[in-house]
């Protein structure tokens, strides 16, 4: 079975632009979660999708949003991007069954603001 | 809000020896899942076991158990036989009813000759 997948996997963009990375669920996940991780304040968690609909949201201003569609696949998006939004953006899908609560992550997304 | 917290930032081992790593958590819950993930310099995050906080019995999956202290909110990681491959950052995780991990500050496992 085929793991989670990111892309791109590197990008770069200037202040003031926006991006959309993609994710792609291990098939048969409907969880998919998105996971910012930066040397200064670690990994911390943006949001949960779950059957098309934003089940958990952190702590993230509005200029981070994402979607999911029917087949599970995710999309987040950054807009008006700032020097701070630099950072590796990790995807991680999960069953989301009452038998297990396991995440499994793609191998990220960098994203370099400059 | 739950927290996880690794105190120790770097730890080192030599190859194949024994090596454990710490984690406590704060949570009011009492139902909840614990996991330890390991990120290479690749930075794929790689999951090495979970623990469910029901469970009495300490996970073990080959190599690697942990010693799960329900009371104690302590949540360790024992890497037998040591291998070069296990060099990495690796994390301790909380998820319980939010459906989302928290995690702590991770350690950094150097492996030696």
């Amino acid at each position: 079975k085929a793991g989670v997948t990111q892309t791109p996997r590197y990008l770069i963009k200037t202040r003031g632009q926006q991006v959309t990375l993609s994710c792609s669920p291990i098939s048969g996940h409907r969880s998919v979660s998105w996971y910012q991780q930066t040397p200064g304040q670690g990994l911390q968690f943006l949001f949960e999708y779950f059957s098309e609909t934003q089940r958990n949201k952190g702590n993230f201003p509005g200029r981070f949003s994402g979607r999911q569609f029917s087949n599970s696949r995710s999309e987040m998006n950054v807009s008006t991007l700032e020097l701070g939004d630099s950072a590796l953006y990790l995807c991680a899908s999960s069953l989301d069954s009452t038998e297990s609560y396991e995440q499994y992550f793609g191998p990220g997304t960098r994203l370099t603001v400059t | 809000a739950q927290t996880v917290t690794q105190s120790q930032p770097e730890m080192s081992v030599q190859e194949a020896e024994t090596v454990t790593l710490s984690c406590t958590y704060d949570t009011s819950e009492s139902d909840y899942y614990l996991f330890w993930y390991k990120q290479p310099p690749s930075r794929q995050m790689i999951l090495v076991i979970r623990q469910e906080a029901y469970k009495q019995q300490n996970a073990t999956e080959n190599r690697f158990s942990v010693n799960f202290q329900k009371a104690a909110k302590s949540f360790s990681l024992k890497i037998s036989d040591s291998q070069l491959g296990d060099a990495a950052m690796y994390f301790c995780a909380y998820t319980g009813t939010a459906s989302k991990l928290t995690f702590g500050t991770g350690t950094r496992l150097q492996v030696t000759l």
